[in-house]
């Protein structure tokens, strides 16, 4: 089962934005609108930051979106903060009880 | 405080076997599917078992048939215990709840290392 596909890096400065994207399959982003996305910081454990595509749990800043087109999903953060700096993977259900992750994406704030 | 606590990680060499628990305070515990999601050093997250509330377990390819998921309701725990271990197993493990079809809540994982 292959990974999803996402960029190594991305970068801003303060206060731009930057979008990154997942791609996937018809088989799995292609099919649900269970995409999510996950900041983690070096040493840390993951933070759930969209689920449901584009839906933000309470506490994540409004900087922080999600949407979707076909097998491809993006995460945008606008307004870039020094502590947006992280590790960002997004992951899609892939039916049958099964999750798959992207190869996660290197965020710089510059 | 809603909170995961891994514990159970350590050196063990190629074949042979751990266990690994999961402590679970602030939520229902009884009402959570739960996972383990791994991540190799320095790689990406890769899934690898789930089991739901009602007892339902699925894993992924390269565990299935050698890794087995389970818990405890009345100790708000979970287990996985894992066996026939390759180097390839190497990573540090996390315990999730989810919720929606996403991973909402996170343990600090515990680190797995296979090697002779």
């Amino acid at each position: 089962q292959s990974a999803l596909t996402q960029p190594p890096s991305a970068s801003g400065s303060p206060g731009q934005s930057v979008t990154i994207s997942c791609t996937g399959t018809s088989s799995d982003v292609g099919s649900y609108d269970y995409v999510s996305w996950y900041q983690q910081h070096p040493g840390k454990a993951p933070k759930l930051m969209i689920y449901e595509v584009n839906r933000r749990p309470s506490g994540v800043p409004d900087r922080f979106s999600g949407s979707k087109s076909g097998n491809t999903a993006s995460l945008t953060v606008s307004g870039l903060q020094a502590e947006d700096e992280a590790d960002y993977y997004c992951s899609s259900y892939a039916g049958r009880i099964n999750w798959k992750f992207g190869g996660g994406t290197k965020l710089t704030v510059l | 405080e809603v909170q995961l606590v891994e514990s159970g990680g350590g050196l063990v060499q190629p074949g042979g076997s751990l266990r690994l628990s999961c402590a679970a305070s602030g939520f229902t515990f009884s009402y959570s599917h739960l996972n383990w999601v791994r991540q190799a050093p320095g790689m990406g997250l890769e899934w690898v078992s789930y089991i739901s509330s009602t007892y339902e377990i699925h894993y992924a390819d390269s565990v299935k048939g050698r890794f087995t998921i389970s818990r405890d309701n009345a100790k708000n725990s979970l287990y996985l215990q894992m066996n026939s271990l390759r180097d390839e197993d190497t990573a540090v493990y996390y315990c999730a709840s989810d919720r929606d079809y996403a991973f909402n809540i996170w343990g600090q994982g515990t680190m797995v290392t296979v090697s002779s």
